[in-house]
């Protein structure tokens, strides 16, 4: 059980152009999502917590102009990265929390990834 | 500043040996704590979560809680190469399902054959 999956797992596209990355729970109801990015070598770092239903709280420093999200339903979360350029290319990582009846002190659940590079 | 410390090593131990990784963090309100194993180019993984003082065994894994000394650790037995990893210290301070991890920079583990 608490599988979460994301698509794509990797993505080159060009400089300007905007990705979007889909985040599942495939087992769970996620009444929360986050959404991290990870460069090479350094530690996660949390962009955004999405909330099923109401818009997500951004992180300081994180443009939400830039890094749309939308949390739709409670399986699925979406990052949508707008005119993307080279210095955003990044390992970005959605995690996902169990939203059911019984308290579950808060384990996220992390989905494989999606590298992106923008050349 | 809510605070989660790890050495950021590597840590070396060989094969068979028993690994210990720390973590300490600053708020003293924090209830949940977790252990995340993240291999290179990977996502982190849950491996362990624990709540209350004490251990808590899992297999070759073992968690120990210290709220008085806001001191979580994670003992890894019998340790195999494919334990090499960084392990990542998570902590949330509130209970239920309220509040974000705070994760600490993760400490990298090799395990030599």
């Amino acid at each position: 059980g608490a599988v979460v999956s994301q698509h794509p797992s990797w993505v080159i596209c060009k400089s300007g152009t905007s990705v979007k990355i889909e985040c599942r729970s495939l087992d769970f109801q996620a009444t929360t999502m986050f959404w991290y990015r990870q460069f090479p070598k350094q530690s996660l770092m949390l962009m955004a917590t999405s909330n099923e239903g109401s818009k997500a709280t951004y992180e300081q420093g994180v443009e939400k102009d830039k890094f749309l999200i939308n949390h739709a339903s409670l399986t699925l979360s979406t990052l949508t990265v707008t005119s993307a350029h080279p210095e955003d290319s990044s390992f970005y990582i959605c995690s996902a929390r169990d939203g059911g009846g019984i308290p579950t002190y808060n384990e996220q659940f992390f989905g494989p990834g999606t590298r992106l590079t923008v050349l | 500043q809510k605070e989660v410390e790890q050495n950021s090593g590597p840590l070396s131990v060989p094969e068979g040996a028993i690994a210990s990784l720390n973590c300490t963090y600053s708020d003293r309100g924090s209830q949940s704590f977790f252990w995340y194993r993240q291999y290179s180019g990977k996502s982190p993984e849950l491996i362990m979560s624990i709540y209350s003082n004490g251990d808590k065994e899992d297999g070759r894994f073992t968690a120990q809680l210290n709220k008085a000394s806001q001191y979580v650790s994670l003992l890894i037995r019998d340790s195999q190469p494919s334990d090499s990893a960084t392990y990542l210290c998570a902590v949330n301070t509130y209970g239920g399902s309220q509040g974000n991890l705070i994760f600490g920079k993760g400490t990298k583990l090799s395990v030599k054959p």
